[in-house]
């Protein structure tokens, strides 16, 4: 069965600091892996998205995330965070022959606070 | 920018009343979505939707849930007799084959 952890209820973080959101998975086949934000009484923004190719993909506002196949995890990172940067993240997976459509598995959600 | 719009954002409803939830998906989209959080809880899948049928659905959409796209834009989620465990955040989703969905600002469902 597909599944998604992230590891931390919550990290904290300087502003400036670099930040790291952890991420893991499983899945039967190859994955396709995402990252989604969720800012308070907000719908879930796409971020980024790991298909192929590339091990590292940016996405939006300064994100990146690392794809390693053998660590089977796929981790949120930005060299310099922002205070604007605090919200809900997940990650979220799935199967690649799943027909061609989203049935997304998503993480429980980390909660990045960002201190000015 | 095109995005996925959902009404209404809150919703109160009595127990046992059946309430229809609406999206508008983007328009070039073929693949629809529901999810739902539960307060606290994961984003969970409800059902994907394409073709004018249901591609799949998870254990929690059993017979009170039903997804219809009446007229070409809309998509809705009908509850039929709503239970207070179904008080959660239902979220509506599109996306093109093998793409990733975008999803709507959500409806705040409570059941009292």
């Amino acid at each position: 069965a597909q599944s998604v952890a992230q590891p931390e209820d919550q990290v904290n973080v300087a502003e400036g600091n670099p930040l790291t959101v952890k991420c893991t998975y499983s899945v039967s086949g190859n994955p396709y892996l995402f990252w989604y934000v969720q800012y308070p009484n907000r719908g879930l923004q796409f971020l980024l998205k790991y298909i192929t190719g590339d091990n590292l993909v940016k996405g939006s506002y300064g994100f990146e995330a690392e794809f390693n196949k053998s660590q089977t995890s796929f981790h949120l990172k930005k060299p310099s965070a922002l205070v604007s940067d605090s919200a809900l993240y997940f990650c979220a997976v799935r199967e690649a022959l799943s027909g061609g459509y989203n049935k997304l598995i998503f993480g429980a959600g980390t909660r990045l606070a960002v201190h000015p | 920018e095109p995005e996925v719009t959902q009404t209404p954002s809150h919703q109160v409803t009595q127990m046992g009343q059946e309430v229809i939830l609406r999206c508008v998906p983007i328009s070039n989209h073929l693949y629809f979505y529901w999810y739902r959080q539960i307060l606290g809880q994961k984003v969970e899948f409800l059902v994907s939707f394409y073709n004018n049928e249901i591609s799949e659905k998870s254990e929690i959409f059993d017979d009170q849930f039903s997804v219809e796209r009446p007229d070409g834009s809309n998509f809705t989620l009908k509850i039929r007799s709503t239970k207070l465990e179904d008080s959660a955040m239902y979220f509506c989703a599109s996306g093109r084959m093998n793409t990733e969905a975008f999803f709507g600002q959500g409806t705040r469902l409570t059941v009292v």
